[in-house]
């Protein structure tokens, strides 16, 4: 049993240009939660998806997409990228709703924007 | 005033003490759920409550939901228990995060 994975590990861009990081949920696992974390700061709820379609979200706008595929891997999608949008990017996997299910976390992408 | 709030901030603990982190929140929920995070960003949740109390060897973790309150306690620490600590509400298909309870425990 593999544990969650993403990608890339660490990430530069310049503001403006689009970005995209990957997530591999635990096997078995149909529900992907994406977190934004600043710097020394808690994180904060982006989505997450169920079986395929967004089931929650956070106060973010719509520059950040995402998308779950067929064997539940997710992608998250940010659009003219920000200074702002600086930060550390987790998922989490977890069979079932997050709010109701223990979540296993990956180890973060890490975006820097210039 | 933050939706969910968490104390203390910041906590340095000798060795065998015991730990209470707190967390209050204001908005309607159904579930708390507990993290630790170490250095380096790695996150593992701790535990998931919707009522009542739950163990996991040292780690006792409660919630109130007429108060809307819970606790996590730490019994006997030690210093692999140094990480933040952070409380997570889940309600209305959202999440909201405390700022977390940074925790040293020297030995």
């Amino acid at each position: 049993e593999t544990g969650v994975t993403q990608s890339p590990t660490h990430l530069i861009k310049t503001r403006g240009q689009q970005v995209t990081l990957r997530c591999s949920s635990q096997s078995g696992h149909n529900t992907v939660s994406w977190y934004q974390q600043a710097l020394g700061q808690g994180p904060q709820f982006i989505f997450q998806y169920y079986r395929e379609e967004e089931n929650g979200r956070g106060n973010f706008p719509p520059r950040f997409s995402g998308l779950q595929f067929p064997n539940y891997s997710s992608e998250l999608n940010v659009n003219a990228l920000e200074l702002d949008d600086s930060a550390l990017y987790l998922c989490a996997s977890s069979w079932g709703l997050a709010a109701y299910n223990e979540q296993f976390f990956g180890p973060g992408t890490r975006l820097t924007v210039l | 005033k933050n939706e969910v709030e968490q104390s203390p901030q910041n906590l340095t603990a000798q060795e065998g003490e015991f730990i209470t982190i707190n967390c209050s929140y204001s908005v309607g929920i159904s579930a708390l759920h507990w993290l630790q995070q170490h250095p380096g960003g790695g996150i593992v949740s701790l535990f998931m409550l919707s009522s009542g109390k739950k163990k996991h060897g040292r780690l006792i973790a409660t919630i109130n939901i007429q108060e809307k309150h819970s606790s996590l306690h730490i019994t006997a620490s030690h210093p692999r228990d140094s990480a933040v600590y952070i409380c997570a509400v889940f309600g209305n298909n959202d999440m909201r995060f405390g700022a977390g309870t940074r925790l040293t425990v020297k030995p």
